[in-house]
């Protein structure tokens, strides 16, 4: 697609659930970040994937949170044993290398 | 200390007036970049103009420019001819090192502007 793409949308959960979020990148960035967004805050960095591999995972914040982008292209950012704190918006950028970061819309998760 | 600190939690502009929203940020390093972006309730990012630590000149796009002031370290956004489709949140970020460089941006908290008929 011309852009890049997040689904889904919305997730609406229960604690202590596992949650996959997806993302499909601009064709041709190797570069693809994950961002979190709570209400009435900037998007906090969470991990950056140049390829296959994860460059910077340093905002992750624990090791419930884990993403993955096998073939260089879709990632998934995975969350085990979901809690109210993480719901936000889940935010995926992609760039060329050094360029700037093109957003998806999105994915809301709600934990409840 | 915070990298980026927006200081205007919400605007209201009059329509057609100039807008200026507020952006300085911290950094060690001699080479980063500075950006804006757009955040309309639909919650997509959309990014409205950069500019490098390096650059001689200010940035410009359409009706958006940067007011870049290196010596203060601040990066505030102008908008021109304000219009109702600007009304959204208002997010400044920097990287760190060289443009080319793999680090992801750090943002501000935003700022809200409304724009009135």
């Amino acid at each position: 697609g011309a852009g890049v793409s997040q689904t889904p949308s919305n997730k609406v959960t229960e604690k202590g659930k596992y949650v996959e979020l997806r993302c499909d990148p601009i064709s041709g960035h190797t570069a693809l970040y994950w961002y979190r967004q709570s209400l009435g805050q900037g998007p906090e960095f969470l991990i950056y994937f140049q390829g296959t591999g994860a460059a910077d995972d340093s905002g992750l914040p624990n090791d419930r949170f884990f993403a993955v982008r096998p073939e260089g292209s879709v990632s998934t950012l995975k969350i085990q044993r979901t809690e109210r704190g993480d719901s936000a918006m889940y935010l995926c950028a992609s760039s060329r290398p050094g360029g700037e970061l093109f957003f998806g819309e999105g994915s809301r998760l709600t934990v409840l | 200390a915070q990298k980026i600190t927006q200081t205007q939690p919400g605007m209201f502009v009059q329509e057609k007036e100039a807008v200026t929203l507020d952006c300085t940020y911290d950094t060690s390093d001699p080479s980063y970049g500075l950006f804006w972006y757009k955040q309309p309730s639909s919650g997509e990012m959309i990014f409205l103009i950069y500019q490098g630590s390096y650059d001689q000149q200010n940035a410009t796009e359409g009706r958006y420019s940067l007011n870049f002031q290196k010596a203060r370290k601040s990066a505030n956004l102008v908008i021109s001819a304000s219009q109702l489709g600007d009304s959204a949140m208002y997010f400044c970020a920097m990287r760190e090192g060289q443009r080319g460089g793999a680090d992801g941006l750090t943002f501000g908290k935003g700022t809200h502007l409304i724009i009135q008929p």
